[in-house]
């Protein structure tokens, strides 16, 4: 088995804040995710990426950017944090091979902006 | 356009009870349909999935669920819940392609009365 481990699990920034959100994960999957959770919203996609250095925009990548240096790593950063926004970040892996396309989810970062 | 609707924002059911969780979708390819399980405070975890055959499908901690592509649904169902099954479910669809194609709906909280 594998894990995926998010950092921090707790993030307070202030109103227009750089801030960035840390995914790794040992299953050697070749696709990563990163989306946002909001209360009574569901899951939304914010970006994804393939393989190492691929980035791919998802519905809600505005106001964010990501990186994917390596395999095994991917990063999310808010680049301009909104005031009173609060959220969950989940960090997502999946491998697409026959017959399993699901997805391992990290914890997750809790988001407070002051 | 693609969509996962779980009409019950939230479930409240008495210990030992049965329990069914609705789940419709709208897609327009053969989808592959998940259903995960959010505990507070932690990720999401795959309880069970469905690409095709049998459309009932046997997950984790006895629960099931059944695809019927003539009501585009995937109800999941328990027998006799227990408390510790109170958390939040995600039904979720995707494509045979994999990558982005993953649809959340927006979640059922459920919450089992000792």
């Amino acid at each position: 088995g594998g894990i995926i481990t998010q950092t921090p699990k707790f993030l307070i920034g202030q109103e227009g804040q750089k801030l960035t959100l840390k995914c790794q994960q040992n299953f050697n999957h070749d696709t990563m995710y990163w989306y946002r959770q909001d209360s009574g919203k569901g899951l939304r996609l914010i970006y994804y990426s393939i393989t190492e250095n691929d980035l791919q925009k998802g519905d809600l990548s505005e106001g964010y950017d990501a990186s994917r240096e390596k395999k095994s790593s991917f990063s999310l950063t808010v680049t301009s944090a909104q005031k009173n926004e609060m959220a969950v970040f989940l960090c997502a892996s999946s491998i697409i091979q026959a017959l399993s396309y699901e997805q391992y989810f990290g914890p997750g970062t809790r988001l407070t902006v002051l | 356009a693609q969509s996962v609707t779980q009409p019950d924002a939230r479930v409240t059911v008495s210990e030992g009870a049965s329990l069914q969780l609705r789940c419709k979708y709208s897609y327009s390819a053969t989808p592959y349909l998940f259903w995960y399980v959010q505990y507070p405070r932690q990720g999401l975890q795959l309880l069970l999935k469905y690409y095709s055959g049998d459309p009932v499908v046997q997950g984790v901690n006895g629960f099931e669920a059944e695809f019927s592509k003539s009501n585009s649904s995937f109800h999941l169902r328990k027998a006799s819940v227990h408390w510790s099954d109170s958390a939040v479910y995600f039904c979720a669809v995707s494509h045979n392609t994999g990558y982005q194609n993953f649809y959340f709906g927006k979640g059922t909280s459920l919450t089992v009365i000792p």
